[in-house]
């Protein structure tokens, strides 16, 4: 069984201020791990990924994320916000390529502050 | 360009009505998904596919059904049986490549 968790459903960042959203999860077999941005109205867009390579992960508009596995954690960060970063982002877990279930967590609204 | 469509982006219809959400991907993607949106909720899965003629029940399958006649292909329809059909429907489909979910735009579903 996997699960993911997101700490706080809200989060508010100053522009150029560093953005860290956090994601936890479980899984009974190794993971693979994503990231996705939904504007409003919208799809989900992936943002990175994680699949047993680099424990590092670089994505696009700037973002990151590390696979700590001790810790279950696969945070996301971005050195310095922008105003488009304004979004909702979930965190999901899969168990592999082949892997049926593919578990979202609950989503996290940024906001920017100008 | 390869993606997935769904149709319509915006749909109203009255209570004890059926409707169909339409979801296309040119993705040559065995693997398709429906998952229903509502604020504060996260993403719920309603039924999956993992191959022409076969699909599965997710977790809120009550009240909808599906059909997959072909590999690109995917409908969502959600019948008069649904209690509170209002919500966004999402559509996706998997590569076995990259095990990464691609989705459609999303379609709005508001019964009135």
């Amino acid at each position: 069984a996997q699960s993911v968790t997101q700490l706080g459903s809200h989060v508010s960042v100053s522009e150029g201020a560093l953005v860290l959203l956090r994601c936890n999860y479980s899984s009974s077999v190794p993971p693979y791990l994503f990231w996705y941005v939904q504007y409003p109205n919208q799809g989900l867009q992936l943002l990175l990924k994680y699949t047993s390579a680099a424990t590092l992960v670089k994505g696009i508009n700037g973002f990151e994320a590390e696979f700590k596995k001790s810790e279950t954690s696969f945070h996301l960060t971005k050195p310095s916000a922008h105003m488009s970063d304004a979004a909702e982002y979930f965190c999901a877990v899969s168990g592999g390529n082949y892997g049926q279930n593919f578990v979202f967590g609950p989503g996290t609204r940024l906001s920017v502050l100008p | 360009d390869g993606g997935i469509t769904q149709s319509p982006k915006y749909l109203f219809r009255k209570e004890g009505q059926n409707v169909t959400l339409s979801c296309e991907q040119n993705l040559n993607h065995d693997a398709m998904y429906w998952y229903r949106q509502d604020p504060g909720q996260g993403l719920r899965l309603i039924y999956y596919s993992q191959i022409v003629n076969d699909f599965q029940k997710g977790d809120i399958a009550e009240g909808y059904s599906v059909s997959r006649e072909k590999k690109e292909s995917f409908p969502l329809t959600v019948t008069s049986a649904q209690k509170n059909p209002t919500a966004f429907y999402l559509c996706a489909s998997k590569s076995l490549n990259t095990g990464e979910l691609f989705f459609g735009e999303g379609s709005r579903l508001t019964v009135l």
